[in-house]
């Protein structure tokens, strides 16, 4: 099992650029989430699937989409990248909303 | 009434010596409290979680301890070691709500 896996690891964009970061789970949950992680600031949610077939808004959500391809995989796009979108972005997922939750190893961002 | 505060920022401490992160919450209907350890490069790893139905949870050396009148956390890392050096988040959720994460604490023990 490789658990939640997130491609790619690092990642430098110009301002304006697009971009997608992939995440995938092996583990069968039905919930994936999306979290940007800046310091001082914990995890902010960006957006999450409850289930296949759906998705919703979180804390931070402005300047992204996000498509659950299927129960496996949820991607997350930048359509016009900036500066204020460097951070190190994590996937999670867990078996049913809001319980356990297990995180990707993280892709790195910067926006220059 | 979402957030979760943490403290302190940051900790040091000897080898052998206890760790203790507290965190704090508004909203009484948080009915589920998770630790998450994340060390440098990595993505935050469950530690130990606890349910407002007991006061107290201990796996090893990490305990939480939980104050439901005050509306308080706690980890505690007895007998610390140079491996247990990494950031520590607490969560708090209630059912069909999701985490909200407190601020971090990175800790670092000293041999």
């Amino acid at each position: 099992n490789a658990g939640v896996t997130q491609t790619p690891k690092f990642q430098v964009l110009k301002t304006g650029q697009s971009m997608t970061l992939q995440c995938a789970q092996d583990m069968n949950h039905n919930s994936m989430y999306w979290y940007r992680q800046d310091p001082g600031m914990g995890l902010r949610l960006i957006y999450y699937s409850a289930s296949e077939g759906t998705t919703d808004k979180g804390e931070v959500p402005n300047g992204y989409n996000v498509s659950r391809l299927n129960k496996r995989e949820f991607s997350l796009r930048l359509e016009s990248a900036a500066p204020s979108q460097t951070s190190v972005y994590f996937c999670a997922s867990s078996m049913t909303w809001a319980e356990e939750q297990y995180f990707g190893p993280g892709t790195r961002l910067t926006v220059t | 009434q979402q957030q979760v505060k943490q403290s302190p920022q940051s900790l040091i401490v000897q080898k052998g010596g206890i760790s203790i992160i507290n965190c704090a919450y508004e909203n009484t209907a948080f009915d589920y409290f998770p630790w998450y350890q994340q060390f440098p490069g990595k993505g935050p790893a469950l530690l130990i979680a606890i349910r407002p139905d007991v006061s107290e949870k201990k796996e090893g050396r990490f305990t939480i301890s939980f104050n439901k009148s005050a509306k308080q956390f706690s980890l505690h890392i007895m007998d610390s070691q140079p491996g247990d050096s990494a950031t520590y988040f607490c969560a708090a959720s209630m059912s069909g709500q999701n985490f909200v994460f407190g601020p971090g604490t990175r800790l670092s023990v000293l041999p």
